[in-house]
């Protein structure tokens, strides 16, 4: 596609429900990062994919969140018993590349709110 | 630990007037520094990318410089205009860790008309 496409736009979930935030990105970038935006702050690094391998998962916060990207091309973040602490909302971004003059292109994010 | 400072946080100016927001960071070991622009509910879009080997880049009414000795980057906007109000975040991807990028917090830009 032309961009980076996230799915659902918006999620309401109930304390302790189970969620899957769902990440298309532009056809043949081989890499793949998700970032975490709490409100009025800066996006943090969640996890990084170069094609079907998960690389970095550093900035998971807990093992509640696991990501995959089977086919080396959509990617799910889930999020399992989530809490109110999780409620942010989740940026997907790809790159054709991982050399440092290759840009990155952002979709527009899922929004979680835990209630 | 890479950090990221974004000065001021947030920013009302009225149109037509020059405007500087500042970045800093305390580690020199980067491949780039990139300039992003956020609005209300959108993903980012990528404004301005300086190798590390490079001092600036300019695109449009748009300048962004960058001392990585001082670990400071600022990003110039000329005669601002209503349609610049947005929040602008600065980001470091380091050395080494397969393009991760650190954040600042950004800076929240009001132009008024």
């Amino acid at each position: 596609g032309a961009g980076v496409s996230q799915s659902p736009r918006y999620k309401v979930a109930k304390r302790g429900q189970d969620v899957a935030l769902r990440c298309d990105p532009i056809s043949g970038h081989v890499s793949l990062f998700w970032y975490q935006q709490a409100l009025g702050q800066g996006p943090e690094f969640l996890t990084y994919f170069q094609n079907e391998a998960q690389l970095d998962k550093s900035g998971l916060p807990s093992d509640r969140f696991f990501a995959e990207r089977p086919e080396g091309s959509v990617s799910t973040l889930k999020i399992q018993r989530t809490q109110q602490e999780d409620s942010a909302v989740y940026l997907c971004a790809s790159s054709a590349g991982t050399a440092n003059n290759y840009g990155y292109t952002f979709g527009s994010g899922t929004r979680l709110t835990v209630v | 630990k890479q950090e990221v400072t974004q000065i001021p946080a947030a920013l009302s100016v009225p149109e037509g007037e020059n405007l500087v927001l500042n970045c800093s960071f305390t580690d020199s070991a980067i491949y780039n520094l990139q300039w992003f622009r956020q609005d209300p509910g959108k993903g980012l879009t990528s404004l301005l990318l300086i190798q590390s080997s490079q001092r600036e880049q300019t695109s449009g009414r748009l300048n962004a410089s960058l001392d990585k000795s001082s670990g400071r980057s600022t990003l110039y906007i000329a005669a601002s205009q209503p349609g610049d109000s947005a929040t602008y975040l600065c980001a470091v991807r380091l050395r080494n860790q397969g393009g991760k990028l650190i954040f600042g917090q950004g800076t929240e830009l009001s132009v008024k008309p």
